[in-house]
């Protein structure tokens, strides 16, 4: 069993390029969850589903977007990269009350 | 401000001896809390959720308290080894939509 797939797991972009975190899960959970974790800030949470087709903004949701078309599949855009993006991405999935599992992160540097 | 403290010192233990972390927070009235383990350069693991009507729950060595007079919950991790080394996060649901919130941690070190 996969759990939550994240890719890619490192990645370098210039400012103000755009690129797409991809996140899969294979636990048939309805709730996703995108996260940053910054030294100091802990995880903060950027956006949030509760099902293919409904999305919700969470704490720091500005310069990103997101969808989810399947229940699987929950990808986070960056629409135009800028330093502050820096930072590691984690994608979770859930069911509702329940704990979260998380994916393994994606280290993004924004230069 | 900070919503949800843990101690951001890290707690240094004697392999065998018991490790006690703390979280608190404020204004919030979760219908339950949850702890996860990290570590470095990995995603954080889920290990207990403990609900509002619980005072107590315990996972073979791992034990969690939730006092919400206190708006506080203590982790303990019994018998620690070095294994047990890594960062702990306490998490809530603040108003009770599923959108979890999390602590900065408390890193644990246990020495042999």
């Amino acid at each position: 069993n996969a759990g939550v797939t994240q890719t890619p797991k490192f990645q370098v972009l210039k400012t103000g390029q755009s690129m797409t975190l991809q996140c899969a899960q294979d636990m048939n959970h309805e709730y996703m969850s995108w996260y940053r974790q910054d030294p100091g800030m802990g995880l903060r949470l950027i956006h949030y589903s509760v099902g293919a087709g409904i999305t919700d903004q969470g704490e720091v949701p500005n310069g990103y977007n997101v969808s989810r078309s399947t229940t699987e599949d929950f990808p986070l855009r960056l629409l135009s990269a800028a330093p502050s993006q820096t930072s590691v991405y984690f994608c979770a999935s859930f069911r509702q009350g329940g704990g979260y599992t998380f994916g393994s992160g994606t280290r993004l540097t924004v230069v | 401000s900070q919503k949800i403290e843990q101690n951001s010192e890290a707690l240094n233990i004697q392999e065998g001896k018991t490790a006690t972390l703390t979280c608190n927070y404020t204004n919030y009235s979760p219908a339950y809390l949850q702890w996860y383990r990290q570590d470095p350069g990995r995603g954080p693991v889920f290990l207990l959720l403990i609900r509002e009507n619980e005072k107590e729950k315990r996972k073979e060595r791992l034990k969690v308290t939730f006092d919400t007079t206190l708006k506080q919950s203590l982790f303990h991790i019994t018998a620690s080894q070095p294994a047990d080394s890594a960062t702990y996060l306490c998490a809530l649901d603040p108003y009770n939509t599923d959108k979890l919130i999390f602590g900065t941690g408390t890193r644990l070190q246990v020495f042999p």
